[in-house]
């Protein structure tokens, strides 16, 4: 089946630093995601990307869909405390309703040391 | 109530219990998730519900049952568990497509703060 490597599995920053963290995948989605989960909470969408190539911007986040569709990045500029949590990565091949199934990376999490 | 929301939040269950998770979700969606999260491993995706109809069903254990009796509920019925189906659960739902239609974008899951299940 299709697999996700998220690296790294953790980081450890100090508040002001960049973050940068990427995804890549053995086979090609036609759409990547990056979710951000907090403690006790499920995951919330930050980006969605949709082109090979895309730079999407949300704010402090900024994502890229690879242009080879198998790898995606996410970089958080000058962290915050509440930038702390897990994020993910997530690819579909989109399409029919058989493929709006999301294969999920295995997380990075995000530790700001004070 | 607004979102997706789930309940229990926590549960403790003996491996000759039987129990059901509930999740209900109030964004007038079509499809509903279940996926299953376990410590250091990627999100699994158990059973997909789209149109109250089970489109998808990942290789789940027989032990673990779905029921999605409408648009806004989605139950999972828990018997005979083992240890190691200790996890969090995670519902989610979306505004499906459907079949045979092509996609555009992306539908996004929403998801619902999960169930803490522990099995003793």
């Amino acid at each position: 089946g299709q697999q996700l490597n998220q690296s790294p599995q953790s980081m450890f920053i100090q508040e002001g630093e960049d973050v940068s963290m990427n995804c890549t995948s053995s086979s090609i989605f036609n759409t990547w995601l990056w979710y951000k989960q907090d403690p006790g909470e499920g995951p919330v969408l930050l980006i969605a990307l949709y082109k090979a190539g895309e730079l999407t911007s949300n704010g402090r986040l900024t994502a890229q869909f690879g242009i080879t569709r198998k790898d995606s990045f996410l970089n958080i500029s000058a962290s915050i405390p509440s930038d702390v949590g897990i994020y993910f990565c997530a690819g579909q091949l989109g399409g029919d309703f058989g493929n709006e199934k999301l294969t999920f990376g295995t997380g990075t999490r995000l530790t700001i040391i004070p | 109530e607004t979102g997706v929301t789930q309940t229990p939040r926590h549960l403790v269950m003996g491996m000759t219990n039987k129990k059901s998770l509930k999740c209900e979700q109030h964004l007038g969606h079509n499809a509903m998730y279940w996926y299953k999260q376990s410590a250091k491993k990627p999100l699994e995706l158990m059973f997909v519900y789209s149109l109250e109809e089970r489109v998808e069903n990942n290789s789940v254990p027989s032990r673990f049952s779905p029921e999605c009796p409408n648009s806004s509920h989605l139950f999972l019925h828990l018997h005979t568990l083992q240890p190691e189906d200790s996890a969090l659960y995670l519902c989610a739902s979306s505004q499906s497509l459907g079949p045979g239609l092509a996609g555009g974008g992306y539908n996004e899951q929403f998801f619902g703060p999960g169930t803490r299940l522990t099995v003793l």
